[in-house]
C-alpha cells in the first residue's frame, strides 16, 4: 500500500527532553512537510523540504529541527527549547514543489509533554 | 498576503438535512483552494479542490465548493447530511513562495449531525 506513515501515534515524553517524530512515504513524493495542530487554531507549518538535503523554516520553526538524508524520510526533532511542545503533529507529503501537487496527510502523532 | 477566514467554528445539522460551511479567502492573486476533512485524532483527508478550472468543484462523498471571486468565497456544501460526515473541515489556500508552495490553514469548522 502506498502511504504516510508516522509513529508512535502516541508520545509521552518528560520537559526538558529531546523527541523525535518520524515521518515516512512511500509514495514516491518530493517535497515533504510537517505541521503542527492545537485545538482552535488549524495547522501551521513548522518545516517543510522540497527535495533531499534541504529545508526550509515554516511558520513556526523555533524549538524544532529536521533532516532529509533520504527521500522518503523526513524526522522532526522536537527539542527542549521549544517552549509547549505538547500538541498534535502531522506530516505531509506532496509529489513537486509545483503549483498544482495535492498534499497528502499521515495519521499524526500526539505528543504530550509531562 | 494570502489566508483563509472560516467563519464557523462549530454548524450543527440534522441528519438529512443540508450542510454550508463557509470560507473567505484573500489572494493578491487567482488561488488554489481546497478543503479537507479530519476525523478524531486522525490525518486530513482531502475533500476537493480548485485551481483555477471549473468554478463548481465536486468532492468526494458528495460534497461540493464553489469558487465566487466577486465575494472572495469558497463554501462547501452538502445536500444532505449523514452521521459519518460529523468531523472538522479546514479550509485550504494554497501560497506561492520563491517557486515553492505551501499551504495555509483556516482555523476549522467543526460539524455536528444530530440523529
Amino acid at each position: 500500500d502506498g502511504g504516510i506513515t508516522q509513529s508512535p501515534k502516541y508520545l509521552f515524553r518528560k520537559e526538558g527532553q529531546n523527541v523525535t517524530l518520524s515521518c515516512e512515504q512511500n509514495l514516491n513524493h518530493d517535497a515533504m512537510y510537517w505541521y503542527r495542530q492545537d485545538p482552535g487554531q488549524g495547522l501551521r507549518l513548522i518545516y517543510y523540504s522540497q527535495i533531499v538535503n534541504d529545508f526550509q523554516k515554516g511558520d513556526i520553526a523555533e524549538g524544532y529541527s529536521v533532516s532529509r538524508e533520504k527521500k522518503e524520510s523526513f524526522p522532526l526533532t522536537v527539542t527542549s527549547a521549544q517552549k509547549n511542545p505538547t500538541a498534535f503533529y502531522l506530516c505531509a507529503s506532496s509529489g513537486n514543489s509545483g503549483s498544482t501537487d495535492t498534499q497528502y496527510f499521515g495519521p499524526g502523532t500526539r505528543l504530550t509533554v509531562l | 498576503a494570502q489566508s483563509v477566514t472560516q467563519l464557523d467554528s462549530h454548524v450543527s445539522v440534522s441528519e438529512g438535512t443540508p450542510v454550508l460551511l463557509r470560507c473567505n479567502y484573500s489572494s493578491s492573486y487567482s488561488p488554489s483552494l481546497f478543503w479537507y476533512v479530519q476525523h478524531p485524532n486522525k490525518g486530513l483527508q482531502l475533500l476537493l479542490k480548485y485551481t483555477s478550472a471549473a468554478t463548481l468543484v465536486k468532492g468526494i462523498n458528495g460534497f461540493e465548493a464553489e469558487f465566487k471571486k466577486s465575494e472572495t468565497s469558497f463554501h462547501l456544501t452538502k445536500p444532505s447530511a449523514h452521521m459519518s460526515d460529523a468531523a472538522e473541515y479546514f479550509c485550504v489556500v494554497r501560497i506561492m513562495n520563491s517557486g515553492y508552495s505551501t499551504l495555509t490553514f483556516g482555523k476549522g469548522t467543526m460539524l455536528l449531525v444530530s440523529p
